[in-house]
């Protein structure tokens, strides 16, 4: 299987701060790579697929970028509803995997 | 609108099986795929696999192989996933999950989760 690690795996940050989180891949994933959101007792909410594009109804503070191994996702300026743990996830291969997660918590 | 409605609650017994349901709408089944996704307790995610709505094709996480069945009812647009010889780490929230093309298949929509608790 393919390994996904985020980095880090949690995070400080306050209200109008720029954050950005690392994913990488085990082997290449080409951009076969999806992020999502999930806040305490909720589902997970897609944030961005295909590793840059926007899903309608995301905020444009959101963004992806990275092909290969290496991926990050942005937010321009963190806002109170952002505080929730972020998961990337690949779609390369049959098997697909998530990473651990990253939790964003304020400061 | 579209919409993934799980069933509720279980509780098994270790060795025993669960079966899953999650009822689609808004959307035509045979056009996307439906995931499983678990999350214990304080955990992160885990794929278990995914189902074809089209053909039923399936593709299961490795860890799963021989525990796990995914189905589909078109006629009811239904997708079920069982898990056999429960243990006490499968406790965990269950959810489905939409899954489109888009060049490749990205997970849209998800249904609202289902607890299971294995403990005798």
């Amino acid at each position: 299987d393919i390994q996904m690690t985020q980095s880090p795996s949690s995070l400080s940050a306050s209200v109008g701060d720029r954050v950005t989180i690392t994913c990488r891949a085990s082997q290449s994933i080409s951009n076969y790579l999806n992020w999502y959101q999930q806040k305490p007792g909720k589902a997970p909410k897609l944030l961005i697929y295909a590793a840059s594009t926007l899903q309608t109804g995301v905020p444009s503070r959101f963004s992806g970028s990275g092909s290969g191994t290496d991926f990050t996702l942005t937010i321009s300026t963190l806002q109170p509803e952002d505080f929730a743990t972020y998961y990337c996830q690949q779609t390369y291969t049959t098997l697909w995997t998530f990473g651990q997660g990253t939790k964003v918590e304020i400061k | 609108q579209v919409q993934l409605v799980q069933s509720g609650a279980e509780v098994k017994k270790p060795g025993a099986s669960v079966k899953v349901s999650c009822k689609a709408s808004g959307y035509t089944f045979t056009s996307y795929g439906i995931s499983w996704v678990r999350q214990a307790p304080g955990q992160g995610l885990e794929w278990m696999g995914w189902i074809s709505g089209y053909n039923g094709n399936t593709n299961y996480a490795q860890n799963l192989q021989g525990r796990v069945t995914m189905t589909t009812d078109t006629s009811t647009s239904t997708a079920y996933m069982e898990l056999r010889s429960l243990r006490s780490d499968d406790t965990a929230v269950y959810y489905c999950a939409r899954v489109f093309y888009a060049g490749m298949e990205v997970i849209d929509y998800w249904g609202q989760g289902t607890l299971v608790t294995v403990s005798s």
